[in-house]
């Protein structure tokens, strides 16, 4: 089972707003991403967790902040974002042995 | 640093015949990876094939081969029998050094495959 599930799949938020994006695999990976793609672009990597602790921060805005409860679950809270931050906002896993990236679905984030 | 380059934007196949995507890349590490993803519509990232520096075979995946050229850094993905379902977004990718029990991929622009019937 290569499933990585991601919630909500569509989200629409004011600037004001705080809200959270879910993503959650049951593979047994302790390598959690977060990228966020905008329209017609490749997706551009925000943070990495490496066995629950943050290894990567792309230099990304403390609007956006990683949380990585346990080994299976990983979040992004949201708070005072821009509507620049409109974006597909993708989450991944990998096995700490492999290379390869299992992606989710992808959360379809709107700021009005 | 890294990179990846797709020169292609946009490639047009017929259903049932062959397509290569291009794929370059730059890097000056020795380990390292190159992948492909294909995106439907739907937005969802889907891992297809990988091929590592060292390694001396081409990979291959059912109806799909990476030609991999290491002194040309060429790795270019080879779709055979194109089925209309192939139609997406397809995004060469490539990792550097493994450590941490994480890697970094940086992926390129991405070219749009559309297959006619």
């Amino acid at each position: 089972d290569t499933e990585v599930t991601q919630t909500p799949k569509h989200l629409v938020m004011g600037m004001t707003n705080k809200k959270s994006l879910k993503c959650e695999q049951h593979m047994g990976h302790r390598a959690m991403y977060w990228y966020k793609q905008k329209a017609k672009k490749p997706p551009e990597l925000m943070f990495v967790y490496s066995y629950e602790k943050l290894s990567i921060n792309e230099s990304v805005p403390s609007r956006f902040s990683p949380e990585c409860p346990n080994s299976s679950l990983l979040n992004l809270h949201l708070h005072a974002l821009q509507p620049e931050d409109s974006a597909l906002y993708l989450c991944a896993s990998s096995h700490e042995l492999t290379y390869e990236q299992y992606f989710g679905p992808g959360t379809r984030l709107t700021v009005t | 640093a890294q990179k990846i380059t797709q020169t292609q934007p946009g490639m047009f196949v017929q259903e049932k015949e062959a397509v290569t995507l291009d794929c370059t890349y730059d890097t000056s590490d020795q380990s390292y990876g190159l992948f492909w993803y294909k995106q439907p519509s739907s937005g969802e990232m889907i891992f297809l094939i990988y091929q590592g520096s060292y390694d001396e075979q081409n990979a291959t995946e059912g109806r799909y081969s990476l030609n991999f050229q290491k002194a040309r850094k060429s790795a270019n993905l080879v779709i055979s029998a194109s089925q209309l379902g192939d139609s997406a977004m397809y995004f060469c990718a490539m990792r550097g050094p493994f450590s941490g029990g994480y890697n970094k991929l940086i992926f390129g622009a991405g070219t749009r495959l559309a297959v006619h019937p």
